[in-house]
């Protein structure tokens, strides 16, 4: 069955910029779904989403960090992956990869990486 | 901006009856569908309510859900409660142009 990883260092140092890399395995990206997702979780609070891109490139982003996230898509290397500049320590969290089921009515988050812990500190 | 508030922690015993609200600040909740996500502690979230009363294949039909236009809130229903069911519960829905994700601060079910 599909399966989601995310990858990358687990510390950044402030100001710089976090890389992360969800890998999409059991089949490939393009066929196992249209679009996909980041969705972060600092310790001991709630969820916050980050943003999505369809496969054909399009990419949407929470307002509060439309200007430093950026999300793209590999479909040679069957994985799409998460760039956050400037970062601070408020950028301390779990980053959690998804894909989206959109074949409903709207859409939801039917499919999860275990998650990445990612640490900003000097 | 669109947002979603939640009860902090619910507490039931086994074999009863919970259920979670949801509530939207402004504008109608009915507006957009509502997720519903668990999360145990140390796991990824996981669905199980999508488009406000929905399944996904493998969530007992002990989880369901609804809304309440009225008090512009959804709620997650959980029947005959089990000790797996702890867990933290998200409520998800869509923000003000219908694009953006907006969470739920999360509810900690705690089931003793």
């Amino acid at each position: 069955q599909v399966q989601l990883q995310e990858s990358g260092p687990g510390l950044v140092k402030p100001s710089q910029t976090l890389s992360l890399t969800c890998t999409v395995s059991g089949d490939s990206i393009r066929s196992a779904g249209d679009y996909w997702s980041w969705i972060r979780q600092p310790a001991g609070k709630g969820l916050e989403w980050i943003g999505r891109t369809y496969i054909a490139g399009i990419t949407d982003y929470n307002p509060s960090l439309k200007s430093r996230a950026s999300i793209s898509i590999d479909m040679s290397k069957n994985h799409f992956s998460l760039t956050l500049t400037s970062v601070t320590a408020a950028d301390t969290a779990i980053y959690y990869c998804a894909r989206i089921d959109s074949t409903g009515w709207s859409y939801y988050f039917d499919l999860w990486g275990q998650g990445i812990l990612v640490t900003v500190s000097s | 901006n669109f947002m979603l508030t939640q009860p902090h922690s619910v507490s039931e015993s086994p074999g009863k009856t919970v259920t979670i609200s949801c509530t939207g600040n402004s504008g109608s909740i009915a507006r957009n569908y509502v997720q519903w996500y668990q999360q145990r502690p140390g796991s990824a979230p996981t669905a199980v309510i999508y488009e406000n009363d929905r399944r996904p294949s493998g969530v007992p039909d002990r989880f369901s859900g609804s809304i309440d236009s009225s008090s512009n809130s959804a709620s997650l229903t959980i029947s005959g409660l089990k000790t797996e069911d702890a867990a933290d519960y998200y409520c998800q829905s869509f923000g003000d142009n219908d694009d953006d994700v907006v969470f739920g601060g999360g509810t900690k079910l705690s089931v003793l």
